[in-house]
């Protein structure tokens, strides 16, 4: 069963505009992640955030955490036309569960 | 490294034929996973081995699958016999350890059964 749900579903925006997409989950996580699917292919990773963090910053990506809320964020600034994909939060289990269970996604489109 | 490796990268078989789909992981990773990843159902987690042996294997459907690591270079996953409902993209990932780490993901396998 899904344990990060993302929210929106979709998002479409213009080239150069920013997009955010959060993720919500249900139980004690290690760590959460971000993932990135362009059509076709496999899941690329694109950043992990620790429960014991809040706040994550890598290249235009920023990822937050509020493990009080359960949720995540993640923003894409000055969007590009290729930063069109699918994108997945996945959480790393709480205790000793430490698998990775993925959300279904929000599609991006980025247009340019 | 080329990464995570799958084969095949299309398959289209009749219902009730055996299928048999192919991973090789990361050199020097000891966590491989298997998913399948549906429109409906999202990315499931099937099962994962540590070091070749299989850890968690809750994900897998029905006794029609079962998946192997003879070594620490090559693992299947087997569908016997196959059903239309298993029709999806199968992805194999592997990790240098599991917790706080990053999954590195193949091309997936995108399964048709008719």
């Amino acid at each position: 069963s899904q344990q990060g749900e993302e929210d929106p579903q979709a998002l479409s925006i213009q080239e150069g505009e920013n997009a955010t997409m959060n993720c919500s989950y249900k139980t004690s996580i290690n760590n959460l992640q971000w993932y990135r699917q362009n059509s076709g292919r496999g899941l690329v990773h694109l950043i992990l955030i620790r429960s014991n963090e809040r706040e994550k910053h890598s290249g235009r990506l920023r990822v937050t955490l509020d493990t009080s809320k359960k949720s995540s964020s993640l923003l894409i600034t000055a969007s590009r036309a290729a930063d069109t994909a699918s994108y997945f939060c996945a959480t790393g289990g709480g205790g000793s569960n430490y698998k990775l269970t993925f959300g279904k996604g929000t599609l991006l489109t980025v247009n340019p | 490294d080329a990464g995570v490796i799958q084969s095949p990268r299309h398959e289209v078989t009749e219902m009730g034929q055996e299928v048999t789909l192919r991973c090789k992981p990361i050199s020097g990773h000891d966590y491989l996973f298997w998913y399948r990843q549906t429109m409906m159902r999202g990315l499931e987690l099937l099962i994962y081995f540590n070091n070749n042996v299989p850890i968690d294997d809750s994900g897998m459907p029905e006794d029609r699958f079962s998946a192997k690591m003879p070594n620490a270079s090559f693992s299947t996953l087997k569908i016997q016999p196959s059903e239309p409902r298993d029709s999806a993209v199968y992805f194999c990932a592997s990790s240098r350890g599991l917790l706080n780490t990053e999954a590195f993901f193949g091309q997936g396998t995108r399964l048709t059964v008719v």
